[in-house]
Formats: C-alpha cells, structure tokens, sequence
C-alpha cells in the first residue's frame, strides 16, 4: 500500500530564509499531491495542488516540486516569518481517498 | 470567507455511549467527508459523502459508524457505542465537488474524549 513520509522532526528556520520540506511516497505517483498547513487544535488549511504533470506551482511565497522519479515533492517557504511556524502535510490520492503523512512541523525563529 | 463549522468543539462521553457530530458544510458545496486525528498520529480518511449516500468509506468506518444529512444544512457523524480508542479529533471537510484533485475545505473540529 501506498505509504507517505515526511521528516517527523521539528525543521527550525531562521527568519528570512527559505524553508523546505520533504514529502516521500513510496509506490505508484499519484496523479495529485496536496499541501495542507495545519495549527494545533485546528483542522488543516489547503495550501497548494500539484498534479502529476506539473514539475513546480507557486503561490505567492509558496512553491511547490513534484519529481515523480524520485517520488517526492518538495514544499518551500521563501522569507519566512515566525506566522509561518505550524504542521505542514501532505496529502495524496489514493483509491479516490485522500492519504495523509504525518506532517513536519516548522518552526520559524525570530 | 465562508467556513465549515463543526459542534461541539469538545465532547466527552462513557465508552458504550452514543455521540452524534455535527457540522454544517459550506453552502454550494456538493460533496462531504469525515477524517479523524489521534493525538499525535496522521489525519485519517473515514468517509465520503454525495447525493444523499456513501460514496468512500475506510476500513475504519465500521458498523459502529453512520453519517446522515437530516436537513439541507447539517451532516452528522454518528457512533452507536463508543469505544475508548474512538477517542480522537474529528474533521469534517466539504469540496465543491468530488475527486483527490480538490481541494477540502476542513472545520476546526470536534475533540472527542471516551472515557
């Protein structure tokens, strides 16, 4: 079955500087991959979509990768700021259901 | 900006009761869904729902478990007997329309507690 990896440890980031992080999955691509940013106690918040064919999307100070060879995307936020610290996750379809990982969460320093 | 609302924010139950979860989705939205997180564990799929019925469900969404749309705003989660591991945070999450190419529109939740 499909599985989904993101770094479980804290990522701390400097103020200003650009954070990335890691999304794995490990069998087939799936045809979309979601970015959710989610705050303790609270649902998550829908991000940015990339769909298989897609090599990059951004948003503002968001961009998104998505390296279907390596079955990873990659999930930047460039001048960060300390509103930016939360979970970041992952999702992806599978079986017309959504799959989730297990979300890194950053943290950004002053 | 229009939201998907979800009461109560807290419930506490004894294991063996019933507890129903409420949620009002947003209003042109077609497609209906919960998703729960244990403590400290990943968002997990439960079920979907369309046109009045089912459309998804995961191997958690047993018996136990049933969702209705009693009226043309509310969508319910029910479990019949609960169980101390049914002790969770439950998202509701609406989408315009169907597919894993939308994007879900989550509530702030309903943090059930079985005791």
């Amino acid at each position: 079955s499909q599985k989904i990896e993101q770094n479980s440890e804290a990522l701390n980031i400097q103020e200003g500087k650009t954070a990335t992080l890691t999304c794995n999955y490990t069998n087939y691509s799936p045809a979309y991959l979601q970015w959710y940013r989610q705050d303790p106690g609270r649902g998550p918040v829908f991000l940015l979509l990339i769909r298989e064919n897609e090599k990059e999307k951004r948003k503002e100070r968001l961009k998104v990768t998505f390296d279907t060879t390596l079955k990873q995307s990659l999930f930047h936020i460039t001048a960060s700021q300390p509103a930016d610290s939360a979970t970041y996750l992952c999702a992806l379809d599978s079986n017309y259901q959504l799959i989730w990982g297990a979300g890194t969460k950053l943290i950004i320093k002053p | 900006e229009p939201e998907v609302t979800q009461t109560p924010s807290h419930q506490v139950t004894q294991m063996g009761q019933e507890v129903i979860l409420r949620c009002v989705p947003i209003s042109n939205h077609l497609y209906f869904y919960w998703y729960r997180q244990i403590l400290g564990q990943k968002v997990e799929f439960l079920v979907s729902f369309y046109n009045n019925e089912i459309s998804e469900k995961s191997e958690i969404f047993d018996d136990q478990f049933s969702v209705e749309r009693p009226d043309g705003s509310n969508f319910t989660l029910k479990i019949r007997s609960t169980k101390l591991e049914d002790s969770a945070m439950y998202f509701c999450a609406s989408s315009v329309v169907g597919g894993a190419g939308e994007k879900l529109f989550f509530g702030s939740g309903t943090q059930l507690s079985v005791l």
